[in-house]
């Protein structure tokens, strides 16, 4: 099995852009899609970004993801923040042995 | 509208037994794999277990291997997760969730339910 790792915290103001970092421990990241998920307080998870950079309908495009793979590393862009962006974000791969590894989650403040 | 409404969940102690059910509707149930994904109070994802459209592929993480089985019924467009032995590292909220293929092994969880909570504790 292979480790997500992402920062635990991000902070930013409204109207700036943040990025978010989820770093694949073994294995190359681009060997499986990536997807990203937005977990507001006291709601279930909702995906933001599918198949690495791929937004399902009704979500901004101010979020955008992307893949590195010289820093074998994932990433969520959001743009032009806004209050209502504060939330955790998680992403996720798959292997053969384990359809859901995910990382253990990144606060995002807007402040 | 696609709706999972998870169901079962509650206070038990360790060592006994719990029955989760998801029920779908909103989509033609037998065309995907569903997963149960948990998560522990103040605490990450953690995903548990997954079954094929077909219940032919199913797994499982190390943490709950021998001890939980996911089963589903497609007639009744229900997925379960039977819980036996549990511990207090099993108290968390469980989801259900929608896989957007057939297989298990290429997983994008969406959507999810809203979750039941279990709570292991004497």
């Amino acid at each position: 099995n292979f480790m997500l790792t992402q920062p635990h915290s991000v902070s930013e103001s409204p109207g700036k852009t943040v990025t978010i970092s989820c770093t694949r421990g073994s294995g190359n990241i681009a060997s499986s899609y990536v997807q990203w998920y937005q977990q507001r307080p006291g709601s279930a998870p909702t995906t933001v970004i599918y198949e690495d950079n791929q937004r399902p309908s009704g979500v901004p495009d101010r979020f955008s993801g992307s893949i590195d793979s010289s820093s074998n590393s994932a990433s969520l862009t959001i743009s032009g923040l806004k209050t209502e962006d504060e939330a955790d974000y998680y992403c996720q791969s798959y292997d053969s042995s384990n359809p859901g590894v995910f990382g253990g989650g990144t606060k995002l403040t807007v402040l | 509208e696609v709706q999972l409404v998870e169901s079962g969940g509650g206070l038990v102690q360790p060592g006994r037994s719990l029955r989760l059910s998801c029920a779908a509707s909103g989509f033609t149930f037998d065309d995907y794999a569903m997963h149960w994904v948990r998560q522990a109070p103040g605490k990450g994802l953690e995903w548990v277990s997954g079954i094929s459209w077909n219940s032919g592929s199913i797994g499982y993480a190390d943490s709950v291997k021998g001890r939980f089985t996911i089963s589903r019924d497609n007639a009744k467009n229900s997925l379960y997760l039977q819980m036996n032995s549990l511990r207090a590292e099993d108290t968390a909220l469980y989801y259900c969730a929608k896989a957007d293929g057939g297989s298990i092994a290429i997983a994008w969880f969406d959507p999810w339910g809203q979750g039941t909570l279990v709570t292991v504790s004497s």
